[in-house]
């Protein structure tokens, strides 16, 4: 059964740059099939999808984050991660990674969630 | 993008009855092959969301059939039927159709 767990640090100060990383166990995630994910819960508000990672090298982001993310994967240690720059509070959220089925959704593993809080 | 729009923002139903959650598209989710590309995902409180329904009406595994997914073209509905104690939480619809994938809003879900 595949999990997947978040880590990263908690606090990122404005302006500097957020970086998690994914681990996955019982599931490979250079072997292709499936889609790799970020999406974030802001508190009090809704879902936002980050992008995917296909393949360890094709990926996709959301428009709405203007550039500021990129996403990388260690098929050694079964890692993918999420680099977001620039950060400000409005990047405060509950940051999951997701296995998706494919590219038009399906998220059928998330892991737990990791908060992540922008201030100084 | 594809514009979600959930409705009702919340719902409270006593144990045993039905609920009914509906998600409108701003385009049709139907894809020239005849797939409408909607989940539906419940997030309980503390924890990550759960996939219920995939591909409009079909259940994800373990998912009881008191969960119905339905729906086509822009209007797409979650019903579920004997409403329990383990249903409370967030209820999302998202379409995926094409990039950006896009959630709607969220339903809460409480037991009177």
């Amino acid at each position: 059964q595949v999990q997947l767990q978040e880590s990263g640090p908690g606090l990122v100060k404005p302006s500097q740059v957020l970086s998690l990383t994914c681990t996955v166990s019982g599931n490979s995630i250079g072997r292709g099939g499936y889609y790799w994910n970020w999406i974030r819960h802001f508190p009090g508000k809704g879902l936002e999808w980050i992008g995917y990672m296909f393949n360890t090298g094709h990926t996709y982001y959301n428009p709405s984050l203007k550039g500021r993310v990129a996403f990388s994967a260690d098929t050694s240690t079964n890692q993918f991660s999420l680099n977001l720059t620039s950060v400000t509070a409005a990047d405060t959220a509950l940051y999951f990674c997701a296995r998706m089925m494919g590219s038009r959704g399906v998220a059928d593993s998330w892991g737990h969630g990791i908060l992540v809080t922008v201030s100084s | 993008e594809i514009v979600m729009t959930q409705s009702p923002l919340s719902l409270v139903v006593a144990p045993g009855e039905s609920a009914s959650i509906s998600c409108r598209s701003s385009q049709s989710l139907l894809h020239r092959n005849g797939n409408s590309y909607v989940d539906w995902y419940l997030q309980r409180p503390g924890q990550a969301p759960q996939l219920l329904v995939y591909l409009t009406s079909n259940r994800a595994s373990g998912v009881p059939d008191r969960f119905t997914g339905s729906g086509s073209g822009t209007f797409f509905t979650l019903e579920i039927t004997t409403v329990e104690a383990d249903d409370i939480g967030f209820y999302y619809c998202m379409q995926g159709l094409e990039p950006p994938l896009t959630f709607g809003g969220g339903t809460r879900l409480e037991i009177k």
